[in-house]
């Protein structure tokens, strides 16, 4: 079947401090990744992708994530996180074909600390 | 880059009326539009995905009598929630995946979601 995880309900760092949040996914075919956040009450925006490639790609706000096709994983990381990072991240995965709609993980919420 | 805008962004109803929300792909082609449904501290639930001058496909669960959905051009999608109750409030996302070879070819863009509150 068909998944993504995030073993991670909720977690707190203090700002400045590194960040991973983790993202496993079961998927029948070369899986599309994806990672978005999403502030209380609005969309989803989009950090990053992963169709193919480097296995460690760039998004935006500095952060970064790895595709490790052995541990079936996609998690996102930043070096240092802000304030301003506190919100709800989702990773999601998908086809590549365009009818396929993406599978969404259930979401880690971050907070921030300082 | 691409946008998917959505209107409107809340929508307060009385229960048994009915409700319309619209998805529109503002710069690109979408041959195929997709509505999820997030509760509270939930992630995204995929309701139906809906193609282009064909009748949408409805996920497991999903009432299509309740939740018309219409995709009549290649920039609009159209959810109404139908009778609305209580239980129907929730959180409405579309998202908008572009015609290969167009602009936005392939990916997925969202739109901001419509909260809709039936009282």
């Amino acid at each position: 079947a068909q998944s993504v995880t995030q073993p991670d309900i909720h977690i707190t760092v203090s700002e400045g401090a590194s960040l991973e949040l983790r993202c496993n996914y079961s998927y029948g075919a070369t899986p599309y990744l994806f990672w978005y956040v999403q502030s209380p009450g609005q969309g989803l925006q989009l950090l990053l992708k992963y169709f193919s490639g480097d296995t460690l790609v760039q998004g935006i706000k500095g952060f970064e994530a790895e595709f490790k096709r052995s541990q079936s994983s996609f998690n996102l990381r930043k070096p240092s996180v802000h304030w301003s990072d506190a919100a709800e991240y989702f990773c999601a995965v998908g086809a590549g074909q365009a009818g396929t709609a993406l599978i969404f993980g259930k979401g880690t919420t971050l907070s921030v600390s300082s | 880059g691409a946008v998917v805008s959505q209107h409107p962004s809340r929508v307060i109803c009385k229960s048994g009326t009915s409700v319309k929300i619209e998805c529109r792909s503002l710069d690109f082609q979408a041959t195929t539009m997709f509505w999820y449904r997030q509760f509270p501290k939930q992630s995204l639930m995929l309701m139906a995905t809906s193609n282009e001058g064909s009748k949408a496909t409805y996920e497991q669960g999903v009432e299509k009598d309740k939740f018309l959905i219409n995709h009549a051009s290649l920039t609009l999608s159209t959810l109404t929630v139908t009778s609305a109750h209580p239980e129907d409030s929730s959180f409405y996302i579309c998202s908008a995946r572009g015609a290969p070879g167009g602009g936005g070819a392939g990916e997925l863009f969202f739109g901001e979601g419509s909260r809709l509150t039936v009282l």
